[in-house]
């Protein structure tokens, strides 16, 4: 079961800037634990997107970018292209012990 | 360049045991860097995490498979495994093993490309 909450989809036109939310809680966000974003392309592997709430491994273009703030995390990505169109998840740690991802979000690009 | 790759049977009898394993190539399971981890995709749904273990033996896993899942590893074969026990339908799923990019349940920076696994008489 999911703990992280995410919108199930976003849309925007090419060139637009989209964001997408990531809620969590006290035990997960909200006690400090860092939010990691990935890249789900159709019939693929997720691919790391951000990781340590706003850092991008090489070769992430800038257009993408990461943020937290209290118990909630987000992901905008900016000059919106065809390419981008894919599902994006949020990961975290809970003070369970456990790793949490987010519901996931459809991006469409209109 | 580190690589990991699942192999196991892609049909499974409700009730019996789910058995994968992950061959990991380009790096060692041993290193005291990383934790390694399998995660699951059931078919038009999102990403669950199953468990993960590091070199010492220290597992963790999902509270929701109910003690169902044991990861072990075998590190002569640099290999790490997945069992699940009692699959139901809902045990259907694509699996996934990924590295943890710390010493602790943090991100995955490298992940296998799936094996598609279905629970069916």
């Amino acid at each position: 079961q999911s703990v992280l909450t995410q919108p199930p989809s976003v849309s925007g036109a090419p060139g637009q800037r989209v964001t997408i939310s990531c809620t969590g809680s006290r035990s997960n966000i909200g006690a400090g634990y860092d939010v990691h974003w990935y890249q789900q392309l159709p019939g693929t592997a997720p691919k790391l997107l951000i990781y340590g709430n706003n850092r991008r491994p090489s070769g992430v273009p800038d257009r993408f970018s990461g943020s937290k703030s209290g118990t909630s995390a987000s992901l905008a990505i900016t000059g919106l292209q065809a390419e981008d169109e894919a599902d994006y998840y949020c990961q975290s740690f809970d003070v369970s012990l456990t790793s949490v991802f987010g519901t996931g979000t459809k991006v469409t690009v209109l | 360049q580190l690589q990991l790759q699942e192999s196991g049977p892609g049909l499974v009898k409700p009730s019996e045991t789910l058995s994968l394993t992950c061959t990991v190539s380009g790096g060692s399971i041993t290193s005291r860097s990383y934790y390694w981890g399998w995660i699951r995709q059931p078919p038009g749904k999102g990403l669950e995490w199953v468990g993960s273990f590091y070199y010492s033996g220290d597992t963790y896993y999902n509270p929701s498979l109910k003690g169902r899942v044991t990861i072990s590893a075998d590190p002569a074969k640099n290999q790490f495994s997945l069992k699940l026990g009692s699959v139901t339908a809902a045990d259907t799923a694509v699996y996934y093993c990924a590295r943890h990019a710390d010493a602790g349940l943090d991100h995955c920076d490298y992940w296998g490309q799936g094996t598609r696994v279905t629970v069916s008489s």
